[in-house]
């Protein structure tokens, strides 16, 4: 089984701060990978799907890089607001459209 | 926008039942998707299916198994329900390419 890490667990972030987490990933056959952003009693929804190495993505104050050669994306939240906390999960897309997910950074913004 | 209405959020069952999960897309994606969530542990795949008729299994496929009669419904079937099957399971979809899965709200399943 193929493994999708992403770290820290979880984080807790004073409102307004900025962060970034991280999901590392085997660099070898890459095809895609994810983003998802899950909040509490909602069902998980798509940030973003990156395939180019460099890529970089944005979606409001929300923006991921990916590095293929190395096996990491990064996902960076700028000025966090209280509505950022969620679980947020990285996928691994193998191309043949099956996902394997990472076990998510746990987001809490701090009023 | 993708719909995909899974048939409960909240089940009680009791040990040794039959339970079933449905789940019902109406985006026309060919593939649907059985996770179950549990803490510190991720999603993972239970089952998946590319087509009506066509399944295939995922990383943890023991005690379950899946209908899929028609394109927009994809159903889970706990054969003989375990205490160990108490978890979140969610439904999803995805489009061929690639394109992002679409999920459910989830069914939080308790097995007592």
């Amino acid at each position: 089984i193929l493994n999708v890490e992403q770290s820290p667990q979880s984080l807790h972030v004073q409102e307004g701060d900025s962060t970034n987490f991280t999901c590392s990933f085997p660099s070898s056959n890459f095809y895609a990978l994810h983003w998802y952003r899950w909040e509490t009693a909602k069902s998980p929804e798509a940030l973003f799907v990156m395939t180019l190495n460099g890529d970089e993505k944005k979606k409001g104050r929300i923006s991921a890089t990916l590095n293929t050669k190395e096996g990491y994306s990064y996902l960076y939240i700028k000025g966090s607001q209280p509505e950022d906390s969620a679980t947020y999960l990285c996928a691994f897309d193998f191309g043949n459209e099956k996902l394997t997910f990472g076990t998510g950074t746990r987001l809490t913004i701090i009023p | 926008d993708v719909k995909v209405t899974q048939s409960s959020r909240y089940l009680v069952k009791r040990t040794g039942e039959k339970v079933f999960l449905e789940c019902v897309q109406d985006m026309d994606h060919e593939n649907m998707f059985w996770y179950r969530q549990d803490p510190g542990l991720g999603l993972r795949l239970i089952y998946f299916s590319y087509d009506v008729k066509m399944k295939e299994k995922g990383d943890i496929p023991e005690g379950y198994s899946v209908s899929r009669e028609k394109k927009e419904r994809f159903s889970l079937i706990l054969e003989s329900a375990s205490t160990n099957q108490t978890s979140m399971y969610l439904c999803a979809t995805r489009g061929r390419g690639i394109q992002p899965q679409h999920f459910g709200d989830g069914t939080r399943l308790s097995i007592l």
